[in-house]
């Protein structure tokens, strides 16, 4: 199965309205959990992370929580505009790809749709 | 700038071809990587490179073989490709693995012919 899964793959939204994107892991061992900006035509970005040792954490209109029980984190965008209009990716590291530093893998991605 | 440099950022090539595609970055970063972005997969990853010993070789096929001659250049070097191969091709770095933020070229579109 994937070690990775994000939900939804297509979300739209009206302007000014939240967004909730999830993901789920497969790895116990995970620490690091970075979620990526990807506009049309250009390279992933990071706009928040968030470590094992916190549960949430917030970046102006931007949250992640996180729950290492249940082995899922989230992405909270609130207020949302129409630049807010990209894909997202979740990652989060995996050990058992080999090396002891694990190696960022990626969900699907969910495309957010802003509409004005 | 994300301090990651890909080129070229576009190719096309047919399927008897040999190309390279190279990533260069200047971050003092310890780790790059090679991802595979297409509709199917978006970010697959292909490739792992800690202090420039391959670490990961995600069941890539043969037809793609990757270079690190050192920690700041990457190479991927592709030869008899297959027309399913097209696909954007992400270069990243990494300062400590998988545990820090991954910066990522602006990637190289692959056509192939």
């Amino acid at each position: 199965g994937e070690n990775v899964e994000q939900h939804p793959s297509t979300l739209s939204v009206q302007e000014g309205d939240s967004a909730v994107i999830k993901c789920t892991y497969s790895d116990s061992a995970s620490n690091y959990f970075p979620w990526y900006k990807q506009e049309l035509g250009k390279r992933p970005q990071l706009i928040i992370d968030i470590r094992s040792n916190v549960g949430e954490k917030k970046d102006q209109r931007i949250a992640v929580t996180l729950n290492k029980t249940a082995k899922h984190f989230s992405l909270h965008i609130t207020e949302t505009q129409p630049e807010d209009s990209a894909v997202y990716f979740c990652a989060a590291t995996i050990q058992n790809y080999g090396g002891s530093q694990g190696n960022l893998i990626f969900g699907k991605g969910t495309k957010l749709s802003v509409k004005p | 700038e994300t301090g990651v440099t890909q080129t070229p950022r576009h190719l096309v090539m047919g399927m008897t071809n040999k190309k390279s595609l190279k990533c260069e970055q200047h971050l003092g970063h310890n780790a790059m990587y090679w991802y595979k972005q297409s509709a199917k997969k978006p970010l697959e990853l292909m490739f792992v490179y800690n202090f420039k010993e391959q670490t990961e070789n995600n069941s890539v096929p043969s037809r793609f073989s990757p270079e690190c001659p050192n920690s700041s250049h990457l190479f991927l070097h592709l030869h008899t490709l297959q027309p399913e191969d097209s696909a954007l091709y992400l270069c990243a770095s990494s300062r400590q693995g998988g545990r820090t933020e991954a910066f990522f070229g602006q990637g190289t579109r692959l056509t192939v012919v």
